[in-house]
Formats: C-alpha cells, structure tokens, sequence
C-alpha cells in the first residue's frame, strides 16, 4: 500500500541533545512537508522541499534542520538550539503542480525530559 | 495576519443532525485551492473534500459538502447527519496558486482548527 511512514510514534528526549524524525514515502511525491502542532495553533510549516536536493524554509524553521537526499525520504532533525521541542510533528507528502491534497503521516510526538 | 481564520474553537452537534463548520480565508491570488481535514485523537489527517477557486459549483463528498461563497472568501463544511464518529478536531487549508517551482506557493496553510463533539 502507498502511503507515508513516521517514526518513532512516540520520542523521548533529554534537553541538549539532537533527535531524528523519519519520514518515508513511496506515493512517488515531488514535495514533502514538515509541520509542527501545538495545542490551540493549529499546524505550522517548519520545512518543504520541492525536488530532491532541495528544500525550503517554512515559518518556524529556526532550531530545526533537514536533508533531501532521497525523493523518498525526508528527516527531520530538532536540534538542541530548538527551545521549546516539544510537540507533535507531522509529516506530507504531495505533488507539487495543480491542487491536490497533501497526504500525512501517522505523526510522531515528542517530548523533552 | 491570517490567511485562514476559524472563529469556532469548539462545536457541538447532536447526533444526526447537520452542522457547519466555518472558514474564512485571505489571497490576492486568483488561482487556489481550499481543502479540509479531519483529525481523530490519534492524530493521523484525514483530508475529506477539496474545492478550487475556479469551480463553479460547491464540492461534495458523501456526507461533506463545501459551501464555497467566493466573493466572501469562505469555503465552510457542512456535515449532514452528523456521526458519533465525526467526532474530530477539523481544518481548513488553503493553497495558494502555483504555476511555477520555487517561492512559498504551493504550501499547505492551515487554519488553527474546530473541535467537533457529537452528542449521542
């Protein structure tokens, strides 16, 4: 079945340290997304990219970093500069040319102990 | 500001009966696209109906219908005979017309969501 896969569902992490969110997808997608919801804000877009090898800054990008190397793939790292990472995070995939919907990951939460 | 406005933090309906979520939206573009989601409690985004700025006539997808008034900038869901299962957080979306790769078009913006509950 074609979908997007996340992982972990569930992410602990200690303050100062870096962490990795997977994101793979096999619907062929051009553009993967990376949003982050908070309770009450809704999603907010943290990085896309287009192409591999490409990717852009989204409105809350600061503290986090991620790599386009695969068409497939799309990880997130939450860097120890990001204050405040707890949160759920969402991964989507879709193609970028005419108006079609966005398919999303499972979603992987994390929390910062 | 605001691209896309949601003025009902939460909703509640009794079971079977319709209700209307709404959605209000800001864009200079002429070319967009209006979207809505559904979220369970185990968080996966379902989308459920899709409307373009250029289609003439409302959406509709089984029990979801779009009531798309564009002079007003608005793209509510309407949800007959509402479903102990419907009830979700809800999103509306927008993106903005993109001919071209490269700048912010494309992305998915999102509204910050309705809090559905159905009463039995």
């Amino acid at each position: 079945d074609g979908g997007i896969t996340q992982s972990p569902k569930y992410l602990f992490r200690k303050e100062g340290q870096n962490v990795t969110l997977s994101c793979e997808q096999n619907l062929n997608h051009d553009a993967m997304y990376w949003y982050r919801q908070d309770p009450g804000q809704g999603l907010r877009l943290i990085y896309y990219s287009q192409i591999v090898n490409d990717f852009q800054k989204g409105d809350i990008a600061e503290g986090y970093s991620v790599s386009r190397e695969k068409k497939e793939s799309f990880p997130l790292t939450v860097t120890s500069a990001q204050k405040n990472p707890t949160a759920f995070y969402l991964c989507a995939s879709s193609i970028w040319t005419g108006n079609t919907e966005a398919f999303f990951g499972q979603g992987t939460r994390l929390t910062v102990v | 500001a605001q691209k896309i406005t949601q003025t009902q933090p939460g909703m509640f309906v009794q079971e079977k009966e319709a209700v209307t979520l709404d959605c209000t939206y800001d864009t200079s573009d002429q070319s967009y696209g209006l979207f809505w989601y559904k979220q369970p409690s185990s968080g996966e985004m379902i989308f459920l109906i899709y409307q373009g700025s250029y289609d003439e006539q409302n959406a509709t997808e089984g029990r979801y219908s779009l009531n798309f008034q564009k002079a007003r900038k608005s793209a509510n869901l309407v949800i007959s005979a509402s479903q102990l299962g419907d009830s979700a957080m809800y999103f509306c979306a927008m993106r903005e017309g993109r001919e071209n790769y490269g700048g912010s078009q494309g992305n998915l913006i999102f509204g910050k969501g309705t809090k559905l509950s159905v009463k039995p």
